[in-house]
């Protein structure tokens, strides 16, 4: 099973600051098969990015994925109100596909 | 496009068996895998397992001997059934297609399942 972990695991930013969020596979990610979801209190989470930096219908382009084998980041160009949120990263690579365990973007 | 929907008790007994169904609506169930993906109370994500409209199944090797993943194609429903449920699988559940290789995308709103008795 491929172990994702997530850093930093809170990240404390204003509005119209960037945000870069890290995350880091136990073994090689198959293919780039690497999504980031966004998903805000109460609501499920909204699919953001998938093959580590293709961006979902309707995404911003705020939004950027980059990496590749164990190693990826999302960016966050410019914090809108309505991007703060917790970010999970996946890998759909191998099975079981996993989760990182969340960074939670707050106000700061 | 594609909507689904989760439906079921929102309380089940220790021991007993959680069963939850999710309604697929605006495209067809043949096009999807159709997961069950979990969320404890303020924790991360954990995927359960998929079916294809076919009835083969893939289950994650956590959860594999407790769990039944099932699809009803005349419906288009496919349902959940947990046994030998713990309070440790008090969550959200949701149901969520994938696209062949593809990542997790349509959601369900989720259902909380509380485990107590």
């Amino acid at each position: 099973e491929i172990v994702l972990t997530q850093s930093p695991g809170t990240l404390s930013l204003s509005p119209g600051e960037r945000a870069t969020l890290s995350c880091r596979a136990s073994q090689s990610v198959s293919s780039s098969k690497l999504a980031w979801y966004q998903q805000k209190p109460g609501q499920a989470p909204r699919l953001l990015i998938y093959g580590a930096s293709s961006r979902a219908t309707g995404i911003p382009d705020r939004f950027s994925g980059s990496g590749s084998g164990t190693d990826f980041t999302l960016t966050i160009s410019r914090l809108e109100p309505e991007d703060f949120a917790v970010y999970y990263c996946q890998q759909y690579g191998s099975s079981p596909r996993t989760f990182g365990q969340g960074t939670k973007v707050e106000i700061k | 496009q594609v909507q689904l929907q989760e439906s079921g008790p929102g309380l089940v007994k220790p021991s007993e068996t959680l069963s939850l169904t999710c309604t697929v609506s605006g495209g067809s169930i043949s096009s999807y895998f159709w997961n069950w993906i979990r969320q404890p109370p303020g924790k991360g994500l954990e995927w359960i397992g998929y079916i294809y409209y076919s009835g083969s199944t893939n289950y994650n090797p956590s959860l594999k001997s407790r769990v039944t993943i099932s699809v009803d194609t005349s419906k288009n429903q496919f349902s959940l059934n947990l046994i030998s449920v713990t309070a440790a699988d008090t969550a959200v559940y949701y149901c969520v297609g994938l696209a062949v290789g593809g990542p997790f995308d349509p959601w369900g709103q989720g259902t909380l399942v509380t485990v107590s008795s």
